[in-house]
């Protein structure tokens, strides 16, 4: 069964505009990591939040994560055509020895 | 540094041919892990290696197999390609265990016809 889920499955808006990504797990879990997945291209680590964080920074990149709604959102601040993507939550249950991916939520950015 | 590769970048079998996708890492990563990704259905883990001379069975590992001989490389075989095997294969690795960021290779497109 899925441990991740992205919501939205996509989400279509102007440059320069926030995108907010949102992850649903299901089971208690160490880590949740993001991925990019450029078309056509492999999976490139964004950033990953540990079960004892709440929020993390990277550039453009703020992520949140409450464990006990067992939910994470991404947020892109000031985004750029080069954001359009899928993005993947990924994690892994407490225990486990492997991440489960989410279904993605593709970003489109217009200009 | 290269970081993952995967060969061949493409490949059409038809039914029940064999292949195997090799994947080759420089970063002295422990971990390696074969996934494969359909539309609408994310990534999937098929098998997964913990060290040289390990591997063990991800999600969904009927129809492949796996083998670490060297640390470096990760190969995935198929035995007798089915159409249900078309998918975009892409293998990863990660630092001491799967808690670490895994680094992706580019992918391989396999369809079988």
């Amino acid at each position: 069964s899925q441990q991740g889920e992205e919501d939205p499955q996509a989400l279509s808006i102007q440059e320069g505009e926030n995108a907010t990504m949102n992850c649903s797990y299901k089971t208690s879990i160490n880590n949740l990591q993001w991925y990019r997945q450029n078309s056509g291209r492999g999976l490139v680590h964004l950033i990953l939040i540990r079960s004892n964080e709440r929020e993390k920074h990277s550039g453009r990149l703020r992520v949140t994560l409450d464990t006990s709604k067992k939910s994470s959102s991404l947020l892109i601040t000031a985004s750029r055509a080069a954001d359009t993507a899928s993005y993947f939550c990924a994690t892994d249950a407490e225990g486990a020895q492997k991440l489960v991916f989410g279904q993605g939520t593709r970003l489109t950015i217009n200009p | 540094n290269a970081g993952v590769t995967q060969t061949p970048k493409f490949r059409v079998l038809k039914t029940g041919q064999s292949m195997t996708l090799l994947c080759a890492q420089d970063m002295n990563h422990e971990y390696m892990y074969w996934y494969r990704q359909d539309p609408g259905m994310g990534l999937r883990l098929i098998h997964y290696s913990v060290g040289e001379g390990t591997t063990a069975k991800g999600e969904v590992p009927d129809g492949y197999n796996v083998s670490r001989l060297k640390k470096q490389n990760f190969l995935l075989g198929l035995e007798s390609a089915a159409p249900s095997q078309t998918s975009v294969y892409f293998c990863a690795s990660s630092y001491l265990q799967q808690n670490y960021e895994q680094y992706f290779g580019p992918g391989t497109r396999l369809t079988v016809t």
